[in-house]
């Protein structure tokens, strides 16, 4: 079935660095790949996303790359704050003509100050 | 602004109890989901719904029923609560299909079975 692998599942960086965190998908046919942050006690709520038709998208201190060939795409974060501490998820949509993401297992980022 | 809704933040109910969780969402969002949480596996579709009175099984629906009678509310349902089903349960909300359109989760239920 489909699947979706995100790595790391921690990360503490220092304040003021770059954090990467990476995602596998198995369809190859998914074509829409959303990036959720999870603050603590909070909801999920959607950061950034990426569709199939872009190699790349930029939003201020976050992006997110797609490497189609290679079924993986990542979400970067620039210049680290304390407040991006949360957990991060990737999600894939499926084509098996159903209405559904697969999420990854979640990344537990932490910026020491 | 989207607004969903959980019907507890937090729940305490025993073995074998019946258990229901529910969800209202104020956008007329067609489709509604329930995700369970657990530390290590991430958000894992438990059930979805795209129109009233329609559902389809998600990852992990084993012991989990659910039931949407109007647009705006979509139940949760343990038959019969087992300690295994002691989790965090969140309900999220889309106005199209995954692949065009984002997710709006609700607060969540901490679901504790004793």
């Amino acid at each position: 079935g489909e699947n979706v692998e995100q790595h790391p599942s921690t990360l503490s960086v220092q304040e003021g660095d770059s954090a990467v965190i990476k995602c596998t998908y198995s369809d190859s046919a998914s074509n829409y790949f959303p990036w959720y942050k999870q603050e603590l006690g909070k909801r999920p709520q959607l950061i950034i996303d990426i569709r199939s038709n872009v190699g790349e998208k930029k939003d201020q201190r976050i992006a997110v790359t797609l490497n189609k060939t290679a079924k993986h795409f990542s979400l970067h974060i620039t210049e680290t704050q304390p407040e991006d501490s949360a957990v991060y998820f990737c999600a894939a949509s499926v084509t098996s003509g159903t209405y559904k993401y697969i999420f990854g297992t979640g990344t537990r980022l932490k910026v020491l100050a | 602004d989207v607004k969903v809704t959980q019907s507890s933040r937090y729940l305490v109910k025993r073995t074998g109890e019946k258990v229901f969780l529910e969800c209202v969402q104020d956008m007329d969002h067609e489709n509604m989901f329930w995700y369970r949480q657990d530390p290590g596996l991430g958000l894992r579709l438990i059930y979805f719904s795209y129109d009233v009175k329609m559902k389809e099984k998600g990852d992990i629906p084993e012991g989990y029923s659910v039931s949407r009678e109007k647009k705006e509310r979509f139940s949760l349902i343990l038959e019969s609560a087992s300690t295994n089903q002691t989790s965090m349960y969140l309900c999220a909300s889309s106005s199209g299909p995954a692949f065009l359109y984002e997710q709006y989760f609700g607060p969540g239920t901490r679901l504790t079975v004793t």
